[in-house]
This record gives C-alpha cells, structure tokens and sequence, in this order.
C-alpha cells in the first residue's frame, strides 16, 4: 500500500456545524502532514505530527483541532468555520522527518463552508 | 530566508515539444529539492528530488539538477505529452529547528495534442 487515503474527498459545511476530515496510511510512515491549498496557489502548511506527537502547529486558528490517534491516522476537526476557510485540506506523510525524504499526498478533500 | 521562485504559467507547447520550466532557490545550508506534480482536482505527486549539490533526480522522462552554483533545479523533458498537462511545484527542505518543506508558486504546462 503506497497511498495516503482520505475522506470524504467533498465536504460542505455550514459555519455553525461540527466536522472531521479523516487521513490514513498504511506505509509504515513516521510523519504526517496537514496543508490547505486555495484556488490556484501553492499548499500551506498548517500542522505536523512526528511519532504521533503535534510538532509544528503553524499559528492556524484554533477552528481547527488536529489528531493523531495512532501512527495510521490523522484527522483533523473542523468547527465554526468562516467562508474564508474554504479550500482543498491536503494530509501527506513521510517516512522520517528527514531532509532527505519527500512526502506521499492523498486526493484532499474539498471543503466549502458555507 | 528560504524561497523558491518559479516562472510563470501557464506553459503552453505542442506534443513532443521540449519542456524547461524554471526553478530557483534562495536557501542558508544545504536544502534538499523536489519537484511535485498536481493534475487536476487531485493531490501532489512527487515527481523527482535531488538531495545534494550535482545530483540529477529523474522520472517518468522529467529530470531536473541540483546546481549549487547557478542555485537552481530546473525541470526538463525531453518529449511532453498531452497527459503531462498539470502544474508543477519546485520545492526546497530544510532544517529550522524542524524540518519545512517550501513550495514555489507553482506553474502551469498546457500540452496541445
């Protein structure tokens, strides 16, 4: 298995409501990842986690709660949301915190809050 | 700090025409470098890196160098395809204390069959 998988891949949201986006990898991977990417920009890193651990939280809003339960998933909870925060959420892995090593991505999931 | 600067997009070029898109870095140290590809409505893929000076990294046809001297990684292909039409991210890694991964801004390649 050579995927990061995540669910659901579209997601819309009123500003009042509770959500979670869900990523999981089964590659044994030690490091996991949450970015956002607006329309026609580059990611933008929000969390890391390192050996199930929150090692970089990157001034995000505290509208968003990541999780890492187990070194498979992460997810992350979505709460009073803006319209603003609509964007495709990407979650990559990789198998060290290492320079040396790139990140696998999963699809995202497409958030629209409305 | 730590950058990378990209052309702009989009780049529009005819089947089997050759690709060079543009990829320089600002960095202190030695980062190690990527190219990401996103197709659209998906996810990155990691197309190549290169993890120290002179090291060429290569797949699927695309291959890009490491040059410390120049400070740029620029990605070629030799033949592109319609199906290569997605844009392209040059990233850098570095160590702040942490690990960072940066991306460029991204650009666009459009392949006309």
């Amino acid at each position: 298995d050579t995927e990061v998988t995540q669910t659901p891949k579209h997601l819309v949201m009123g500003m009042t409501n509770k959500k979670s986006l869900k990523c999981e990898q089964h590659m044994g991977h030690r490091a996991m990842y949450w970015y956002k990417q607006k329309a026609k920009k580059p990611p933008e890193l929000m969390f890391v986690y390192s050996y199930e651990k929150l090692s970089i939280n990157e001034s995000v809003p505290s509208r968003f709660s990541p999780e890492c339960p187990n070194s498979s998933l992460l997810n992350l909870h979505l709460h009073a949301l803006q319209p603003e925060d609509s964007a495709l959420y990407l979650c990559a892995s990789s198998q060290e915190e290492e320079q040396i090593y790139g990140y696998t991505f999963g699809s995202g999931t497409r958030l629209t809050v409305v | 700090g730590n950058s990378v600067t990209q052309m702009e997009g989009p780049v529009t070029l005819s089947e089997e025409a050759f690709l060079t898109i543009n990829c320089t870095y600002t960095a202190t140290g030695y980062p190690s470098l990527f190219w990401y590809v996103q197709y659209p409505g998906e996810g990155l893929q990691l197309l190549l890196k290169a993890t120290k000076a002179d090291d060429k990294g290569s797949n699927k046809g695309f291959e890009a160098t490491y040059r410390k001297e120049t400070t740029s990684f620029h990605l070629e292909k030799g033949s592109v395809q319609v199906s290569d039409s997605a844009v392209y991210f040059c990233a850098l890694k570095y160590d702040d204390g942490f690990q960072k991964l940066v991306f460029g801004t991204g650009t666009r390649l459009l392949v006309s069959p």
